[in-house]
């Protein structure tokens, strides 16, 4: 089956940092991928996505490229704010699971002024 | 675009009692939504996926008929936790796919189950 697995946290950075969390998946098919962000309390944003292999997912100065020879959505930013600091899930939606979509555990990201 | 709501934002009950959580999409139409489950500093648990029109499908040992799921419309979810003991507290959010569009999913803010 299906399956992400996200770097384990938690993560603290210095502001103005460089961020990398990694994510690396196993899935049937050709699935699309995605980051989202909770913020405490909140449910889950999408963060960014990419829905076939080189392609590169941004937003907010966050970007992922979608690396099919390695499996992997690796998420990066190269200066954290302290207003970045929350949890980040990596998950994978197959098509072929009726939309269903495979969460990672998450990344606790804690950045200090 | 694309906003989902829940409702409430959180809610304690009494043990015993039965507790409906609301799931609408504000901007567009769902046939498909999802409910999860998250524990304090966990990962979601998908709990079922609810289908307008049909029977939800739950996934493997969650109870159906502890955790109602009605989709009676394309804009509304809702989710009943019957008979709500102290162990159903919880963080419950749902998120739901707009019809004709990508395997994206939206979430709701979520709601906060307190069962005393």
């Amino acid at each position: 089956g299906n399956s992400v697995t996200q770097m384990e946290g938690p993560v603290t950075l210095s502001e103005e940092a460089f961020l990398t969390i990694n994510c690396t998946y196993t899935a049937t098919g050709y699935p699309s991928l995605f980051w989202y962000v909770q913020y405490p309390g909140e449910g889950l944003q999408l963060l960014l996505k990419a829905t076939k292999a080189d392609d590169k997912g941004s937003n907010k100065g966050f970007e992922a490229t979608y690396r099919k020879e390695t499996t992997s959505f690796h998420l990066e930013k190269g200066s954290v704010q302290v207003s970045d600091s929350a949890v980040y899930f990596c998950a994978l939606s197959d098509n072929t699971n009726a939309g269903k979509s495979t969460f990672g555990d998450g990344t606790t990201l804690t950045v200090k002024p | 675009g694309a906003v989902v709501s829940q409702h409430p934002s959180w809610v304690i009950c009494k043990s015993g009692t039965s507790v409906k959580i609301e799931c609408r999409s504000l901007d567009f139409q769902a046939t498909t939504m999802f409910w999860y489950r998250q524990f304090p500093k966990q990962s979601l648990m998908l709990m079922a996926t609810s289908n307008e029109g049909s029977k939800a499908t739950y996934e493997q040992g969650v109870e159906k008929d502890k955790f109602l799921i009605n989709h009676a419309s394309l804009t509304l979810s809702t989710l009943t936790v019957t008979s709500a003991h102290p162990e159903d507290s919880s963080f419950y959010i749902c998120s739901a796919m707009i019809d004709g569009g990508t395997d994206t999913q939206y979430f709701g803010p979520g709601t906060r189950l307190t069962v005393l």
